[in-house]
């Protein structure tokens, strides 16, 4: 059972260039989300997604890109990276919104380096 | 306004005490979830437990407790005689019944000294 799985683990990266963090989940859950861990700040949300085709902006998505155009794999894309974005990323996921499937679960996490 | 404040930044035991982690929400939702994660050093976001507002019993786990009173909007954490392995950062989390995403508290981080 593999869960929800990150790739990479780590990058490291230069201003400017395109990024993209992928996150796949084998649970079929309907949704998927994108956050980033900074010391300080907890976890803000970038983007969710409530079903494939289906995304919407989180708390801090300036700079960022998502898709969905399957189920399992919601890509998150960082167009033009900055320093700022230097961070922790993690992907979780969830079946829905009542009867016992409201738990997120989370993939391992991205550790992201912009020099 | 959905909020959840975790007041404790850190916190710090001796290994075998008691140590209470505070959790305080807040939602104008009447069905909302609440959760607590665990993060240990190693980084993952480990799912502890979740709770509905319509079921205020309180619940426990091995050395692991929870008290939820609606009255106070507090879902506090207990962990009884606490071990080195406890030591991680506790995040709690709310979850309305009316929104897609969780809200986060900032997490309080125990160290459970030896």
């Amino acid at each position: 059972d593999a869960g929800i799985t990150q790739s990479p683990r780590y990058k490291i990266t230069e201003t400017g260039r395109q990024v993209t963090l992928m996150c796949h989940q084998t649970w079929s859950h309907s949704y998927m989300f994108w956050y980033r861990q900074d010391l300080g700040h907890g976890l803000r949300l970038i983007y969710y997604s409530a079903a494939a085709d289906i995304t919407d902006k989180g708390e801090v998505p300036d700079g960022y890109v998502v898709s969905r155009s399957k189920t399992e794999n919601f890509p998150l894309t960082l167009e033009s990276a900055t320093r700022s974005q230097t961070s922790v990323y993690f992907c979780a996921s969830r079946m829905g919104l009542a009867g016992g499937q409201e738990t997120q679960y989370f993939g391992p996490g991205t550790r992201l380096l912009v020099l | 306004a959905q909020k959840v404040t975790q007041a404790q930044t850190e916190i710090s035991v001796v290994e075998k005490e008691d140590v209470t982690l505070d959790c305080v929400y807040e939602t104008r939702d009447t069905t909302y979830y609440l959760f607590w994660y665990k993060q240990p050093p190693s980084g993952e976001l480990v799912f502890l437990i979740r709770r509905n507002s319509f079921d205020e019993q309180n619940e426990i786990s091995g050395r692991y407790s929870w008290n939820f009173q609606k009255s106070t909007s507090s879902f506090n954490f207990t962990i009884t005689a606490s071990q080195v392995v406890d030591s991680a950062v506790y995040f709690c989390a709310l979850l309305p019944n009316t929104g897609n995403q969780f809200y986060f508290g900032t997490g309080t981080s125990l160290t459970v000294i030896p």
